[in-house]
């Protein structure tokens, strides 16, 4: 079953507004990260945010957690066409022994129309 | 530049025939995984591997195989036991030493049926 699973799949705004993408999963976590796909490509790590972190912030990119609903959430201001892409969320379950071991969500495939 | 080389881009697998697809990366992780894309959907993790002549089964390892002869290289071969092998298929590495690693990925391989 998917640890991760974003809401919502499919999202069209247009240049300038904001993008806002939830992710909910099912186990405790060490911590979550936010990956962005371009269409044929592979993915680009966009944050990580550690399971004691409540929000962290990157730019124009906004992170939030909140471990007792277990769930995050992606916020991307005045977007971009260029932001056009899938954003998949990922959990690390693993302890803080060695590596990482994530379980990615299905994606949510955001549009943005110039 | 560092980062992780994934070929060929496109592989075309004949019926009954292993096909071996190609991850270098340069960037002096000892952890590499494989990860399978089917269409609109997230990652299932194949293999991965936190050190040399050392791997692991994920999620989805039926009908595949992979080696750990060198640090740089993690190279999966896609068996005629896997039925379904038709798929986007792509190669990460991060760091073990430190918890709370990001993955990076290569462009990927994708492989048809002929």
């Amino acid at each position: 079953s998917q640890q991760g699973e974003e809401d919502p799949q499919a999202l069209s705004i247009q240049e300038g507004e904001n993008a806002t993408m939830n992710c909910s999963y099912k186990t405790s976590i060490n911590n979550l990260q936010w990956y962005r796909q371009n269409s044929g490509r592979g993915l680009v790590h966009l944050i990580l945010i550690r399971s004691n972190e409540r929000e962290k912030h990157s730019g124009r990119l906004r992170v939030t957690l909140d471990t007792s609903k277990k769930s995050s959430s992606l916020l991307i201001t005045a977007s971009r066409a260029a932001d056009t892409a899938s954003y998949f969320c990922a959990t690390d379950s693993r302890g803080e022994t060695s590596g990482s071991r994530l379980t990615f969500g299905e994606g949510t495939q955001l549009t943005v129309n110039p | 530049d560092g980062g992780i080389t994934q070929s060929p881009k496109y592989l075309f697998r004949k019926e009954g025939q292993n096909v071996t697809l190609s991850c270098e990366q340069n960037l002096n992780h000892d952890a590499m995984y494989w990860y399978r894309q089917d269409p609109g959907q997230g990652l299932r993790l194949i293999y991965y591997s936190q050190i040399v002549n050392d791997f692991q089964k994920g999620d989805i390892a039926e009908g595949y195989s992979v080696s750990r002869e060198k640090k740089e290289s993690f190279p999966l071969t896609v068996t005629s036991a896997q039925k379904n092998p038709t798929a986007f298929y792509l190669c990460a590495s991060s760091l073990v030493e430190y918890s709370n690693q990001p993955q990076h990925f290569g462009d990927g391989t994708r492989l048809s049926i002929l």
